[in-house]
């Protein structure tokens, strides 16, 4: 079974544009989580689709959102860039069917913002 | 608020000697908790984890975690070590969110593994 798909895996923008990444779950998997590790802040959850719907939200602003296709694809938007926003995005995957689920990660869309 | 602590930023050992790295917790409720490694320019990768049961979880790559719920630790342990276990290791608890549902991860500051010959 293919794993977590991200892409791109880089990317260059400066300041102020914007960028979208685009995660491809695990197959049959319903859930996608999204995550930002900087060496700063470690591993920051940002948050979680299920269903096309946004089930969950971490404490980032309004510049970082998300969205959820019917096939559970997702895609990730950071508009206004700032020079903080640089990282690895990483997105998980899981079934989203109830209780505790182990989340699988995707290798990471690394992001550098000039 | 739950929060996972990872005390130590390095671990040395030589490889064939067994290899601990540490994980302790805070939780309002029961704990549900991960260990992921992450090598370098790569994703996280998942070892194990603790739902109920056990109290001695294995996992992939010959890897095991103890839980212990009096000094709520979750330490990773691996009875002989290889130089290709060298990598970053997160602990992480997860929040299951009984309104709505859904799963977030909380990760500790990660461990880097360093395994010499």
């Amino acid at each position: 079974k293919a794993g977590v798909t991200q892409t791109p895996r880089y990317l260059i923008k400066t300041r102020g544009q914007q960028v979208t990444l685009s995660c491809s779950p695990i197959s049959g998997h319903r859930s996608v989580s999204w995550y930002q590790q900087t060496p700063g802040q470690g591993l920051q959850f940002l948050f979680e689709y299920f269903s096309e719907t946004q089930r969950n939200k971490g404490n980032f602003p309004g510049r970082f959102s998300g969205r959820q296709f019917s096939n559970s694809r997702s895609e990730m938007n950071v508009s206004t860039l700032e020079l903080g926003d640089s990282a690895l995005y990483l997105c998980a995957s899981s079934f989203g069917q109830g209780g505790v689920e182990t989340q699988y990660f995707g290798p990471g869309t690394r992001l550098l913002v000039l | 608020a739950q929060s996972v602590a990872q005390p130590e930023d390095q671990v040395n050992v030589a490889e064939g000697n067994p290899l601990t790295v540490k994980c302790t917790y805070s939780v309002s409720g029961n704990p549900y908790l991960f260990w992921y490694v992450q090598y370098p320019n790569r994703g996280l990768q998942f070892l194990l984890k603790y739902i109920t049961g056990d109290n001695l979880v294995k996992g992939s790559y010959g890897f095991e975690a103890e839980f212990n719920k009096s000094q709520t630790s979750f330490h990773l342990k691996k009875p002989s070590a290889l130089v290709s276990d060298s990598a970053l290791y997160f602990c992480a608890v997860s929040a299951y969110i009984l309104t709505g549902g859904g799963n977030k991860l909380t990760f500790g500051t990660g461990t880097q593994l360093k395994v010499e010959l």
